[in-house]
């Protein structure tokens, strides 16, 4: 069965400074990978996903994506955080036909 | 705008209550998902839907029972409402197919059950 785990359940960046959100997962074929974001009180936003080709994908909002296959890894990096980036943020694994597993969430708090 | 609507965004019920959660998709999508999101915990799927009629349990589905009987509408129901089914409620809508396809959320319905 697929996993993911966010190692991270709190991260605190200071505005203007660069972030990254730790991602593994767990699948036995080509994974297809996801990052949303919740903000306070809201649904979840895609920011990007990766299924081939390029490892590193751009996402909206300035947020970019790795994928490392030999270290299972997706991480998500921003160079310059702002005020308005501090929410919840989940990485996924898309599982069979339609299905993703969702990790439990990195929190960004984002000090002035 | 794509939209995914939910009937209520805060619910007060007691235990013992039957419950209904609404979901709404405008986007003529064929896949329909109920998540439940408790803290330290993620999102975790209860149920999800691929066709009108038709339903799959995710990995939580007791206590719960889904419908659908049209396209754009998906009901999560709780039979006999409990407090350990507090929880924030998500329903989501994909296109049919590979799981690459994005899952549009909606707000959520944040559930009490007293």
């Amino acid at each position: 069965a697929q996993s993911v785990t966010q190692p991270d359940i709190h991260i605190t960046v200071s505005e203007g400074a660069s972030l990254e959100l730790r991602c593994n997962y767990s699948y036995g074929a080509t994974p297809y990978l996801f990052w949303y974001v919740q903000s306070p009180g809201q649904g979840l936003q895609l920011l990007l996903k990766y299924f081939s080709g390029d490892t590193l994908v751009q996402g909206i909002k300035g947020f970019e994506a790795e994928f490392k296959r030999s270290q299972s890894s997706f991480n998500l990096r921003k160079p310059s955080v702002h005020w308005s980036d501090a929410a919840e943020y989940f990485c996924a694994v898309g599982a069979g036909y339609s299905t993703l597993t969702f990790g439990k969430g990195t929190m960004l708090l984002v000090s002035p | 705008d794509v939209k995914v609507t939910q009937s209520s965004r805060y619910l007060v019920k007691r235990t013992g209550e039957k419950v209904f959660l609404e979901c709404v998709q405008d986007m003529d999508h064929e896949n329909m998902f109920w998540y439940r999101q408790d803290p330290g915990l993620g999102l975790r799927l209860i149920y999800f839907s691929y066709d009108v009629k038709m339903k799959e349990k995710g990995d939580i589905p007791e206590g719960y029972s889904v419908s659908r009987e049209k396209k754009e509408r998906f009901s999560l129901i709780l039979e006999s409402a409990s407090t350990n089914q507090t929880s924030m409620y998500l329903c989501a809508s994909s296109l049919q197919g590979s799981s690459y396809n994005e899952q549009f959320f909606g707000p959520g319905t944040r559930l009490t059950v007293l």
